[in-house]
């Protein structure tokens, strides 16, 4: 299986910051790449597929890069909606596991 | 609206069988594969398999073989997931979640359903 490693675990930012957010994938993925957001109680918002589209209806401060093993999403100007945990998932094979997440809270 | 609704909470008692379903609305369920992803309180996402609607085939995590069976009835436009042999760990919040196809992630999410097992 391939292992999904976010980093870091939490993180706490103020609002109007820039964060940046980090997936490493065991092996290489290419670009089969995830990016989710998450509420507590609510389902998950899906943001970010193929590395680096977003998915409709998603603000554009939100954009991700990277292929091969090495991901990340960045939020510049952070808004209040966007504390949240965060998780990257791999879709290059199954079974298409998930990263931990990241824990964006209020500073 | 295109929307996945699922079917409300349940209560199982260990070694019981529960099953979950999951309606599609204002698509063709048969033009997107469905996946099950559970969420044990307080921790994160675990994909169990995914179901192609159009032909009925499935394929499921290696933790889940032998207890899980995913189903689709295209009549209904409903997917289904059953676990058997329910032990307390799989105490979780259980999403149904569709996906054009690998590259594409999961772009449309149930809403979630609980299953708790308690004696």
């Amino acid at each position: 299986d391939i292992q999904m490693t976010q980093s870091p675990s939490s993180l706490s930012a103020s609002v109007g910051d820039r964060v940046t957010l980090t997936c490493r994938a065991s092996q290489s993925i290419s670009r089969y790449l995830n990016w989710y957001q998450q509420k507590p109680g609510k389902a998950p918002k899906p943001l970010i597929y193929g590395a680096s589209t977003l998915q409709s209806g998603v603000p554009s401060r939100f954009s991700g890069s990277g292929s091969g093993t090495d991901f990340t999403l960045t939020i510049t100007s952070l808004q209040p909606e966007d504390f949240a945990t965060y998780y990257c998932q791999q879709s290059y094979s199954t079974p298409y596991t998930f990263g931990q997440g990241t824990r964006l809270e209020i500073k | 609206q295109v929307q996945l609704v699922q079917s409300g909470a349940e209560v199982k008692k260990p070694g019981a069988s529960v099953k979950v379903s999951c309606k599609a609305s204002a698509y063709t369920l048969t033009s997107y594969y469905m996946h099950w992803v559970r969420q044990a309180p307080g921790q994160g996402l675990e994909w169990m398999g995914i179901v192609n609607p159009s032909t009925g085939s499935t394929s499921y995590a290696q933790k889940f073989q032998g207890r899980v069976t995913m189903t689709r009835d295209t009549s209904t436009s409903t997917v289904s997931l059953e676990l058997s042999s329910l032990r307390s760990e799989d105490t979780a919040v259980y999403y149904c979640a569709r996906s054009e196809g690998g590259f594409w992630g999961f772009d449309l999410w149930g809403q979630g359903t609980l299953v708790t097992v308690s004696s």
